[in-house]
């Protein structure tokens, strides 16, 4: 069964410009997460897809960020214009449905962006 | 303010040694993940935990999680070259999102 899988696996990119990342979710997976680590710090949440719904979009910095993930299989994140700030290793994560009463996420292998 | 606290923040150790890191929270969590992570890959799950005082092991690691489920441990015995890398801890609650660490990294010299 193929995991969680994640495009570009680097991206360099000037300040202004845009950039969209990919996942695409372990097959059968209603559950689709957005992370991101910036340099030196923890792993911190952005948001969190049911299927093709936004069930917490708490962790998303501000709206140079966009989600989306029609159909409810995968997703894309884009940032516009993108910031220095941005740069940082992305990681997309998916989890069946919630039916085993807890969460055990599976993760990609990350988006490492820099923005110069 | 950093809701998980990982301790040490680095371990570097000879083959053969035990070693435990700790993950500690000032929360409560429904369930707590231990992950492992490689450079230029992603966390990997290596267990979960979900009842206060729960003991897991896996081959040469014993995860516990506290009897009020704020904190947790890893414990590696013999530790091996392959045993290097990131572990990472996470806790969620209610099958929402997970809040992480800043993980471990450890090194395993032969």
């Amino acid at each position: 069964e193929a995991g969680v899988t994640q495009f570009p696996s680097h991206s360099v990119i000037e300040k202004g410009q845009t950039v969209t990342l990919r996942c695409d979710p372990i097959s059968g997976h209603d559950n689709l997460y957005w992370y991101r680590r910036v340099m030196g710090k923890e792993i911190k949440f952005l948001l969190h897809f049911v299927k093709e719904s936004k069930q917490d979009e708490s962790g998303m910095p501000n709206n140079r960020f966009l989600a989306e993930r029609t159909g409810g299989t995968y997703s894309t994140l884009k940032v516009q214009p993108a910031e220095l700030e941005d740069s940082g290793v992305y990681f997309c994560a998916s989890s069946p449905d919630g039916t085993s009463g807890y969460n055990e996420q599976f993760f990609g292998p990350g988006t490492r962006l820099t923005v110069l | 303010t950093q809701l998980l606290e990982q301790s040490p923040q680095f371990l570097s150790i000879q083959e053969g040694e035990n070693l435990t890191v700790y993950c500690n929270s000032s929360s409560v969590f429904s369930s707590l993940q231990w992950y492992r992570q490689e450079p230029g890959e992603g966390p990997v799950l290596l267990v979960t935990v979900v009842t206060g005082g729960e003991v897991k092991k896996l081959k040469r690691l014993t995860f516990q999680f506290g009897d009020a489920r704020k904190d947790s441990s890893l414990h590696i015995t013999a530790a091996q070259p392959g045993d290097t890398g990131l572990y990472l801890c996470a806790g969620s609650n209610n099958n929402n999102d997970m809040r992480f660490g800043a993980g471990t990294r450890l090194t395993v010299k032969p």
